[in-house]
């Protein structure tokens, strides 16, 4: 699997977008760009993937650069709750791949 | 539906001693994964398990720690002789079928070592 390069940390006012970056220059083509994050010891939650499209679903949009080398998941009206550490993972999606996770991002969301 | 479900939450162990780490994937999931959290760290993939078959166990330590998912019954982590080294989150996770994209998680057991 290609790897992923994202920031150690952010911080996000509530109410704002969040905006996480994720830089995977190395992806295949038949790779997709999934996100995870894990709330406070949780098991990790799925967010959301995409190929080569952009993506929208009730939790997140993701943005993917036409180049595909890299990635932004926009939360878009931050809370407190979405304080957690988000994982960005490049994945083949054929058969059931094992998911890689990095050292991801610690969001934290400042009331 | 419930989530998937692993117990205990919580496992004390003396070294030396075993440790079994249950897994109930969600209902109809018969695809289940083991990830393993060190403190401080990322997850890390130890197995990957259909029913009655090991499919994947790349991420798997080769002495003292096996998993099993039988026709019937919960997936089992099990750690022969554990070692503090062992402390962890154990975190398993499950799908439906091949093709799927989502991995759906459980609250992960918490293993301490004494």
């Amino acid at each position: 699997d290609a790897k992923t390069t994202q920031p150690t940390s952010m911080d996000c006012a509530e109410g704002r977008a969040a905006n996480l970056p994720c830089n995977h220059s190395t992806i295949s083509g038949n790779e997709y760009v999934y996100w995870y994050r894990q709330i406070h010891s949780q098991g990790p939650q799925y967010i959301i993937h995409g190929l080569k499209n952009n993506e929208t679903n009730e939790m997140a949009s993701l943005i993917i650069t036409e180049d595909r080398k890299s990635s932004t998941l926009i939360l878009p009206h931050a809370t407190l709750r979405d304080t957690a550490v988000y994982y960005c993972i490049v994945r083949a999606n054929f058969g059931n791949e094992k998911l890689t996770f990095g050292t991801g991002t610690r969001l934290t969301i400042i009331p | 539906n419930a989530g998937v479900m692993q117990n205990p939450r919580h496992l004390v162990r003396r070294r030396g001693q075993e440790a079994r780490l249950r897994c109930s994937p969600m209902k109809g999931h018969s695809h289940v994964y083991w990830y393993r959290q060190l403190p401080e760290e990322g997850l890390k993939f130890m197995v990957y398990l259909q029913k009655e078959n090991i499919i994947d166990e790349s991420g798997m330590p080769k002495e003292r720690f096996s998993a099993e998912f039988p026709k019937e019954g919960p997936s089992i982590l099990r750690i022969q002789q554990v070692v503090r080294g062992d402390s962890a989150a154990y975190f398993c996770a499950s799908s439906p079928d091949r093709n799927a994209y989502e991995q759906y998680f459980g609250p992960g057991t918490r293993l301490t070592v004494t």
